[in-house]
């Protein structure tokens, strides 16, 4: 199957410090990207997303970030708060509608 | 709420049995697509229908089958069923980004436990 790793499995990171969460895709034909959000007992939610024409999409209080060079994504989220504590998946699609998704990495915040 | 739903929340069943988990997308939409999530695997694409086709098969075990219906809600039939089956399974139907390409949105998902 695809290779979509996360860097880190687990972080933690002060209330009020920026997060950023990293992402390693292995397939250079991936065209469209996504973070997703899951919290516990609950499905994934959507975070937001990014296509390869772009290096950088923002949303409220996040950021992602596309290096297609090395085939790296980021997501950033400032003022991290208790409520942001969560697993983060990126995923990826190289066209149809497949997504290949990571393992997660579970966010910590500590107040 | 994504308005996604599926039922039943939990399914407790023993080796051998056959469950049924139902799914209903986002009024409006016409896909929908079947995750297995489990601790060892991450969420793992089974199957995709659209307006009630299928359109897209991942990982999905022969054991395994699903059907969209003429109302747009589908189902995924899991027979057979072996002590590794115990996952969380999830739902998802999609709208089309402003970025340009298709967010799913999911369901809070089914667990699953076979004894």
């Amino acid at each position: 199957g695809e290779s979509v790793g996360l860097h880190l499995p687990t972080l933690s990171v002060q209330e009020g410090d920026n997060s950023i969460i990293n992402c390693a895709y292995s397939n250079s034909a991936s065209d469209y990207f996504i973070w997703y959000k899951q919290e516990s007992g609950k499905g994934p939610q959507f975070i937001i997303d990014i296509r390869s024409n772009m290096d950088k999409r923002q949303g409220q209080r996040v950021t992602v970030l596309l290096n297609k060079t090395v085939k790296h994504l980021s997501l950033q989220i400032a003022a991290t708060q208790p409520g942001d504590s969560a697993v983060y998946f990126c995923a990826e699609n190289k066209g149809g509608n497949q997504f290949y998704f990571g393992t997660g990495t579970s966010l910590t915040v500590i107040p | 709420d994504s308005g996604v739903t599926q039922t039943p929340k939990h399914l407790i069943t023993a080796t051998g049995q056959r469950v049924t988990l139902r799914c209903s997308p986002r009024s409006g939409d016409l896909s929908v697509y079947w995750y297995q999530q489990s601790l060892d695997q991450g969420l793992q694409f089974l199957i995709q229908y659209y307006n009630g086709e299928e359109r897209a098969k991942g990982n999905i075990l022969e054991r395994f089958s699903a059907q969209q219906f003429p109302d747009l809600h589908s189902e995924l039939n899991l027979s057979s069923l072996e002590l590794g089956d115990s996952a969380l399974y999830f739902c998802a139907s999609s709208a089309h980004s402003l970025a340009g390409g298709d967010i799913q949105y999911f369901g809070a998902g089914t667990r699953l436990s076979v004894l």
